[in-house]
This record gives C-alpha cells, sequence and structure tokens, in this order.
C-alpha cells in the first residue's frame, strides 16, 4: 500500500503562475482533506471531500479549488499564486468521519512563491 | 475557528530525559489522537485515545484522556535522538460530521 502519494516534493512559481497540486489515495478512502502548515501555526484546513463529487471549504480556502471526480484522487489547484501561498502543503485521508485510525497524511509538498 | 492550546511550543532536552507536553481547550471532546511529524514528512498517528480517563501507551509514549475531555497529555520517557520532531494534539467533537482540529504544535530538540 502506498497510502497517500503527493506530488510534486517540491515546487517554485512566479506570482501570478497556476499549478495543480497532485493527491492520490490508494486505501479507498471516502473522506479527503487538503491543509496547509505554516512554521509555528499547525495545520489549518483547505478543502475537504465526504466522497466523490462531494467537496466543502475548509478554514482558509480562498485562492484555492479543489475537484474530486474520482474516490482516489483529490487534486488541489492555485490559479493565480500569491507570496501568501508560500506554504507546505499536506494531503489527508480517512475511511469516514469517524477518527478511530485518524487521518492518514501524504509526504507534502513545499511550494515557494516568489 | 475552533483551536487547541498546546504546550509547550518548543522544547530543548538531552537524550535520556523525559518529556511531557499537554493540549487544552474550552469545549469537550470525544476523540483526542497524537501526531508526530518527522522533519520533510507529514503527521503520523502515534496514539488515539476515545474515553475520558483513559490512558494508553505505545513503547515508550503514553497519552492520557483528561476527566474532564478539554485535555490531553503526552508523555515521552528516556528520549532519543530519533525523538526530534513536531508533535501535534487533535481533538474531535464528535463522530461523522466533525473533522479534526489541531494544535499548534511542540517542537522537540533532542541533544545527544
Amino acid at each position: 500500500n502506498a497510502g497517500v502519494t503527493q506530488t510534486p516534493k517540491f515546487r517554485i512559481l512566479k506570482i501570478g503562475q497556476s499549478m495543480t497540486l497532485q493527491c492520490t489515495q490508494d486505501m479507498n478512502h471516502n473522506y479527503m482533506y487538503w491543509y496547509r502548515q505554516d512554521p509555528g501555526m499547525g495545520l489549518k484546513l483547505i478543502y475537504y471531500s465526504v466522497g466523490a463529487g462531494i467537496t466543502d471549504k475548509g478554514e482558509v480556502p480562498n485562492g484555492y479549488n479543489v475537484s474530486r471526480s474520482t474516490t482516489e484522487d483529490f487534486p488541489l489547484r492555485l490559479e493565480l499564486a500569491a507570496p501568501s501561498q508560500t506554504s507546505v502543503y499536506f494531503c489527508a485521508s480517512s475511511k469516514d468521519g469517524w477518527s478511530k485510525d485518524g487521518y492518514t497524511f501524504g509526504s507534502g509538498t513545499r511550494l515557494t512563491v516568489v | 475557528g475552533q483551536q487547541l492550546n498546546q504546550s509547550p511550543q518548543s522544547m530543548f532536552i538531552q537524550e535520556g530525559e523525559d518529556v511531557s507536553m499537554n493540549c487544552t481547550s474550552s469545549s469537550i471532546f470525544n476523540t483526542w489522537l497524537w501526531y508526530k511529524q518527522d522533519p520533510g514528512e507529514g503527521p503520523v498517528l502515534l496514539i488515539a485515545l476515545y474515553k475520558a480517563g483513559e490512558l494508553t501507551s505505545n513503547g515508550r509514549l503514553t497519552a492520557q484522556f483528561g476527566i474532564t475531555r478539554k485535555d490531553s497529555f503526552l508523555n515521552i520517557s528516556a528520549s532519543i535522538p530519533s525523538d526530534v520532531g513536531i508533535y501535534f494534539c487533535a481533538g474531535q467533537r464528535q463522530g461523522g460530521s466533525e473533522k479534526l482540529v489541531f494544535g499548534k504544535g511542540t517542537k522537540l530538540t533532542v541533544n545527544p
């Protein structure tokens, strides 16, 4: 089992560029999440999805978009990159909303916007 | 949004020392989780707690679900260099629709 796989691991973007952060899981989990982690600030939820075709905003959704066309994939889109989006992004998944086994996290994408 | 107060923010200890960290909330939680994040990696679940007063161990790690359901503690005994990382607490108020709420993390440095 690969678990949660994120690509790319690192990326540098120029202001105004766009990119998609990829996330895929092979555990047949229904729920998927995108977090950003800034130094000393913990994990902030950007978007989440409770199943294919269903997405909802988290705490900090502005500047991002998501889609969930399949159970396995949950890409995060940045349309007009801004320096404030420099961060480490984590994708996570869980079987359902009940956290008996917690969330399984990917290894992250480190994004720098210059 | 909902916040968990995690302390301390950082700790610098010598190898072999014991470590304690805690998480508090103004709200009641039904589940408490503790994660560890190694440098350059995503968080990994260490211990999960489901009942008030529950005490659970995982090797040198021991975590407790506070009796008031508003706090949780993590202890690491006889620290070793590979304990270095950021430790996060997370709580869930109820199953199903409630998402995990994370603390801001405790950064642990262990000097050999």
